[in-house]
């Protein structure tokens, strides 16, 4: 069974700061990471989708960051709006084994942002 | 396309009863996937279909618990004999296929069940 892990489990933050959390996944037989943001009542929605060590994508505010020798990707917001409030997911697809074809989640990271 | 469509958004039951959840895909994506999610957790895989077949079902899924996808096009979950323990979000995404994991879900908004 993959592991994805993701910290902190919460946050909060007042309007205005920047934060950022992590993503730990296996480091071998990586295909994609992916970063969705589900906000309450509503369908998680994809932010970015990440296949090579060293990428960086950027949406706004926004930006993820991948290492996939040591197995992890940040997400950081920068300045913190109340509309980003969510919870942040990070998933992972492997390139084989019997995880294959299929993303695997982490718990997520609720975010909270404070006016 | 409207998106991702689940119904019914809510579902309350009691325990031993039969449930099914609807989920219609984006019409040009082959690939379908059921998840579950309860509190505090990050979605579970449940199984996946590309068009018509059912490619994975999750060793966790018990046998109470079945899925189809007839013609390629829309996705029934059913749950038999509902416990307590199956009150949970019921997820379905849809995506392209081909040989990549950088093609994203489309999620629906859920079908939240509750089991009495």
């Amino acid at each position: 069974i993959l592991n994805v892990e993701q910290s902190p489990q919460s946050l909060h933050v007042q309007e205005g700061d920047s934060t950022n959390f992590t993503c730990s996944f296996p480091s071998s037989n990586f295909y994609a990471l992916h970063w969705y943001r589900w906000e309450t009542a509503k369908s998680p929605e994809a932010l970015f989708v990440m296949t090579l060590n060293g990428d960086e994508k950027k949406k706004g505010r926004i930006s993820a960051t991948l290492n996939t020798k040591e197995g992890y990707s940040y997400l950081y917001i920068k300045g913190s709006q109340p509309e980003d409030s969510a919870t942040y997911l990070c998933a992972f697809f492997n390139a084989g084994g019997t995880s294959y074809g299929k993303l695997t989640f982490g718990q997520g990271t609720i975010l909270t942002v404070h006016p | 396309d409207t998106g991702v469509s689940q119904d019914p958004r809510h579902k309350i039951t009691k325990r031993g009863q039969n449930v099914t959840f609807r989920c219609d895909p984006i019409s040009e994506h082959n690939r379908l996937y059921w998840y579950r999610q309860t509190l505090g957790q990050g979605p579970e895989f449940l199984t996946y279909f590309q068009n018509e077949a059912q490619l994975e079902k999750s060793r966790l899924l018990s046998d109470r618990f079945s899925a189809e996808r007839p013609k390629g096009s829309f996705s029934t979950l059913e749950i038999q004999r509902t416990e307590q323990g199956d009150s949970a979000m019921y997820l379905c995404a849809s995506s392209l296929a081909g040989y990549s994991g950088a093609n994203v879900l489309t999620f629906g908004a859920g079908s939240r069940l509750t089991v009495l």
